[in-house]
């Protein structure tokens, strides 16, 4: 079973740039979701997604991170303008439904540093 | 909210058991996960464990939940130096839309 897939794993920036990450989940997967994870700390929740509903994005700085999920499949993340403190790894997971227990799958991460 | 704490770093021989620990504040998370972050490498789930059982054993790894001190550890017995990585233990927040809560990871060294 193919896992999560990631692109671009990893991308250099100049501040107020934009970039985009793109995340396609393992099949079947209605769950998806973004973290960001912050060198030295442990990944928060950007945003989450049942098929291509927002489930929660609370914690996503909504005047420069957008995010999309399209017919419930692929994901887009994209940041603009950038800064410095964006500078993380992006990390696209998902499971196969919003249920209490069901196994969240974590792809490998898309690197962003942000000079 | 929930809060998720562990202990940044832990150092040990090869052979030896390895013991990480992680508090998490609150009462009502369900399900408490592991996971294993490898230098370059997205988050690997090792083991979970249900908020009704005590202990998980699944090969080397054994999770002990203690619910009244809100305590979870990860033992790795014989630990190898390919066990050498970032763990992070989380907490599935069931009053906050079900969201896994991370504590800041625990970076294991395994010396030869």
């Amino acid at each position: 079973e193919a896992g999560v897939a990631q692109s671009p794993r990893y991308k250099i920036i100049e501040k107020r740039q934009s970039v985009a990450f793109w995340c396609n989940p393992i099949s079947g997967h209605a769950t998806l979701y973004w973290y960001q994870q912050i060198l030295g700390q442990g990944p928060k929740l950007l945003i989450q997604f049942q098929n291509n509903g927002v489930v929660d994005d609370s914690q996503l700085p909504k005047d420069r991170f957008s995010a999309e999920r399209l017919k419930g499949v692929d994901s887009t993340l994209k940041i603009q303008p950038a800064k410095l403190e964006d500078s993380a790894v992006y990390l696209c997971a998902s499971s196969f439904e919003l249920v209490v227990g069901n196994t969240i799958y974590f792809g490998e991460g898309s690197w962003l540093t942000v000079v | 909210g929930e809060d998720v704490e562990q202990s940044l770093f832990l150092s040990v021989r090869e052979g030896d058991s390895s013991v990480i620990n992680c508090t998490y504040t609150d009462s009502s998370s369900t399900y408490l996960y592991w996971y294993k972050q490898e230098p370059g490498a997205g988050l690997q789930l090792l083991t979970y464990i249900f908020s009704n059982m005590d202990m998980k054993q699944d090969q080397r790894l054994t999770v002990l939940l203690n619910k009244k001190d809100k305590h979870l550890s990860l033992r790795i017995a014989d630990t190898q130096t390919g066990d050498s990585a970032i763990y992070f233990c989380a907490a599935l927040a069931w009053n906050q839309g079900g969201k896994l809560i991370f504590g800041q990871g625990t970076e294991l060294s395994v010396k030869p």
